[in-house]
Formats: structure tokens, C-alpha cells, sequence
């Protein structure tokens, strides 16, 4: 099955700097990667995806890109927040075959954004 | 669009007894799925249905889990006998499944506490 590593675990960064996390995974027949935030507290929310016909996509200071041939994808913040301080998962699954849309999710980072 | 709902949101109960877990999927969504986050192993999928079979069990930890859909729009996870290891905050959640993979949501969650 699919396995999903992600680093870093912790990641702290000063208010206005950029961050970064970045995920590996093994299936090689994945087409969708996406990327979830969940604060203290609260569920996991989608704040970003791509599929496998692309290689970045971007929206506002969040940015996501994709080596399909290196199987890894990576979350790019810019101009940090103390409000992007949560848990960031990323994850990896397959339209098709037998996973049905199953997704593996990485292990998670904890990002601090310090004022 | 009233999201994932899931009842209860928080359950205190002591070792033994059996817990029950709701969810209501987001209407018009064909997947649905419980995951399991703790400190310690992060989040794990726990079972996964499509058009309300059963189609991945492989993380339901052991016979004390089981799950049911009997319909598009309702699901349960159950616990029997709870032990204080499995004190967890369980999220259930949907997507629509298709040619390609739609944005997985979760619901709110429910925090478990075993005694």
C-alpha cells in the first residue's frame, strides 16, 4: 500500500519568514496530493491540493509542488503569520483501482509562527 | 450545507462499556471514512466505505471495533469493550468519489475519554 513520510515533524519560524514541509511517497500510481490544516482543537481543513497532471499550484501565500518522477510534493507558506501556526498533513491518494480514493496522510508538522 | 455532522462531540465513559459513535455524511457524498488521531500514532484510518460497503478495515485495531453504514446518509462505530487506550479524538468524514478524487471533509469530531 501507499506509505506517506513527511519532515519536518517541528518547524519554527519567525512572523514574515517562509516554510517549508515537504512529503515522499511510494505508490507511484497517487494523483492527488493534498494538503490539510488543523489547529489546536479543531478538524483537519483541505487548505490546498494538486493532481498529478500538474507540477505547482498556488494560491495567495500558499504554494504546492510535485515531482512525480522523484515522488515527493512540497507546501511552501510565504510571509509567515502567527496564524499559520497549526499542524500541517499532507497526504497522497489514487483515483482508480482498489484504494477507491483511500488517502494515506503523512505524520504531520507542527509549525510555529513566532511574532 | 451543514457539513459532516458526528454525535457525540465529547463521551467520558469507563473501561468496559460499550461507546457508540454517529456520523452523518455530507449529502450527494459516496465515501465515507473514520480516522482515529492521538498524540502518539498521529492520524489512522481507522475503515473506509464506498456506497456504503465496507471496502478497507485494515486499521480497525481489533474485534472490540466494528462499523456499520445501513445507508447513504448514516454510519456508527462502535467500541466493545472500551479500554482507556482507545481514548482518541475519532473523526468521521465524507467525499465524492469519481473518475477523479474530490476534497475529503471531516466532521468535528468526537473526543473519547475511557476511564
Amino acid at each position: 500500500g501507499e506509505n506517506v513520510e513527511q519532515h519536518p515533524s517541528t518547524l519554527s519560524v519567525q512572523e514574515g519568514d517562509s516554510a517549508v514541509i515537504k512529503c515522499t511517497y511510494s505508490d507511484s500510481a497517487s494523483n492527488y496530493f493534498p494538503w490539510y490544516k488543523q489547529e489546536l482543537g479543531k478538524r483537519p481543513q483541505l487548505i490546498i491540493d494538486i493532481r498529478s497532471n500538474v507540477g505547482e499550484k498556488k494560491d495567495q501565500r500558499i504554494a504546492v509542488t510535485l515531482n512525480k518522477t522523484a515522488k515527493h510534493f512540497s507546501l511552501h507558506i510565504t510571509e509567515t503569520q502567527p496564524e499559520d501556526s497549526a499542524v500541517y498533513f499532507c497526504a497522497a491518494g489514487a483515483a482508480g483501482g482498489t484504494s477507491y480514493g483511500k488517502l494515506t496522510f503523512g505524520q504531520g508538522t507542527i509549525l510555529t509562527v513566532h511574532p | 450545507d451543514a457539513g459532516v455532522i458526528q454525535s457525540p462531540r465529547h463521551e467520558v465513559t469507563e473501561m468496559g462499556q460499550e461507546v457508540t459513535l454517529r456520523c452523518k455524511p455530507i449529502s450527494g457524498h459516496n465515501s465515507l471514512f473514520w480516522y482515529r488521531q492521538t498524540m502518539m500514532r498521529g492520524l489512522e484510518l481507522l475503515i473506509y466505505f464506498n456506497n456504503n460497503v465496507p471496502i478497507d478495515d485494515s486499521g480497525m485495531p481489533e474485534d472490540r471495533f466494528s462499523a456499520k453504514m445501513p445507508n447513504a446518509s448514516f454510519s456508527t462505530l462502535k467500541i466493545q469493550p472500551s479500554e482507556p487506550r482507545d481514548s482518541a479524538v475519532y473523526f468521521c468524514g465524507s467525499a465524492f468519489y469519481g473518475a477523479v478524487l474530490e476534497t475529503q471533509y471531516f466532521g468535528p469530531g468526537t473526543r473519547l475519554l475511557v476511564l
